[in-house]
């Protein structure tokens, strides 16, 4: 099992609608996550990072994370064509060397229609 | 502006060439990050490094190498081992301490 897991999608959802990503992890021990998003041909943007469960707000964007479901999810409220992009989930955690490795979810590629 | 610059943004190698992507950072971050993107895939890992003069083998580290000989630089040298370079090269840095990592814009290597 991968450590961090995501649909690779493609969504595709109407100029509006609430946007749901999704992706699971596999080890609860480390809950430092983030969720980037990705244009075609360019760097990932980091959109939000949290930590442990609950919620995160920023303008139409929410960061969850559920803890007893090994789950996080990124909702896009209001989705306008410009948020058509490949999103990517991401967990921090230590490694044996004591340095901090960053894994990565295979993205999920969303697409909004006006 | 502070940032994270990868050059140059294309790259064609021969077969059987080396051939070194630039990373530089003036963000003041410890760690840095190299990973590698293939058409719709996710970010694989291939090399980190916490700190100056060390680094660590990421999950795809085979037929590439790198050097951190200064906090602002971590180039990667893709060799001729490496038996299917062509893709999308990312390089990331991370404030020692912080969750947040931020990214170049890559550079997108192919074989010629």
């Amino acid at each position: 099992q991968k450590e961090v897991e995501q649909d690779p999608g493609p969504l595709s959802v109407p100029e509006g609608a609430i946007v749901s990503l999704n992706c699971t992890y596999s080890n609860s021990a480390f809950q430092y996550f983030m969720w980037y998003r990705q244009y075609s041909r360019k760097g990932p943007e980091l959109l939000m990072y949290t930590y442990s469960s609950g919620n995160k707000e920023d303008g139409r964007f929410t960061a969850q994370v559920d803890k007893s479901s090994k789950y996080i999810s990124l909702f896009i409220r209001d989705s306008q064509p410009s948020d058509s992009a490949t999103y990517l989930c991401a967990r921090r955690r230590p490694t044996v060397y004591g340095a901090q490795k960053l894994v990565f979810g295979q993205g999920t590629r969303l697409t909004i229609n006006p | 502006d502070g940032g994270i610059t990868q050059s140059p943004k294309y790259l064609f190698r021969k077969e059987g060439q080396n051939v070194t992507l630039s990373c530089e950072q003036n963000l003041n971050h410890d760690a840095m990050y190299w990973y590698r993107q293939d058409p719709g895939q996710g970010l694989r890992l291939i090399y980190y490094s916490q700190i100056v003069n060390d680094f660590q083998k990421g999950d795809i580290a085979e037929g590439y190498s790198v050097s951190r000989e200064k906090k602002e630089s971590f180039p990667l040298t893709v060799t001729s081992a490496q038996k299917n370079p062509t893709a999308f090269y990312l390089c990331a840095s991370r404030r020692g301490g912080y969750t947040e990592a931020f990214f170049g814009q890559g550079t997108r290597l192919t074989v010629v």
